[in-house]
């Protein structure tokens, strides 16, 4: 079974704070991904990465950055927590092909006060 | 850019069928999606459509039609346990990363 698995199940941090989410799978996956979900908003992008080294902007990427050194971790960075960062954080990864499946984590809930 | 349009509740009995409708807007397209979210989870894949026509996998039907940018989830035989929320998703580009629509409330009662 595809696994994901992500750093914290919860987080607390302050304003100003930069922040640090980790999130590792191990089937061997060329794609993995960030989202922010919020209630009524469901899952937005946040930024993904198609290979090592490289990555792309999603919807919402103000405020985030991401690193992706080894194929299976890619990390979400927060370089200075604000209150509406608050929300739960879900990574998932993806083969890249066939019919689009993503394996998620199993989030981190964030709350920046 | 993309957009996805479901229902934001449905409720059903135990035993009914329910169908949960997604329409879409999208600049690139490779298939439809559904994931199932149960409260304090993780979503899961339940079905995808790449071509018109009915996917079925179990009591789970997925339907598919691009011409109308139009799709659908078919959960039949509710059961207690399907209270979940439903997720339609549209992937494309590079790495096929999907967008989401904001997700149906699905209450199923005793």
């Amino acid at each position: 079974d595809v696994k994901v698995t992500q750093s914290s199940r919860y987080l607390v941090k302050r304003t100003g704070e930069k922040v640090f989410l980790e999130c590792v799978q191990d089937m061997d996956h060329e794609n993995m991904f960030w989202y922010r979900q919020d209630p009524g908003l469901g899952l937005r992008l946040i930024y993904f990465s198609y290979d090592v080294k490289m990555k792309e902007k999603g919807d919402i990427p103000e405020g985030y950055s991401v690193s992706r050194e080894k194929k299976e971790r890619f990390s979400l960075i927060l370089e200075s927590a604000s209150t509406n960062q608050t929300s739960m954080y879900l990574c998932a990864s993806s083969l890249g092909q066939g019919r689009d499946e993503q394996y998620f984590g199993p989030g981190t809930r964030l709350t920046v006060t | 850019g993309q957009s996805l349009e479901q229902p934001s509740e449905v409720t059903a009995v135990e035993g009914a069928i329910v169908q949960i409708n997604c329409t879409y807007q999208t600049s690139g397209f490779y298939g439809l999606s559904w994931y199932q979210q149960h409260d304090g989870g993780a979503p899961t894949f339940l079905s995808y459509n790449a071509l018109d026509g009915l996917e079925e996998t179990g009591r789970f039907s997925s339907f598919l039609s691009r011409s109308d940018s139009y799709g659908y989830l078919l959960l039949q035989e509710l059961q207690m346990k399907d209270s979940a929320s439903y997720f339609c998703a549209v992937g494309s580009g590079s790495a096929r990363q999907l967008t989401f629509g904001s997700g149906t409330q699905l209450t199923v009662l005793p």
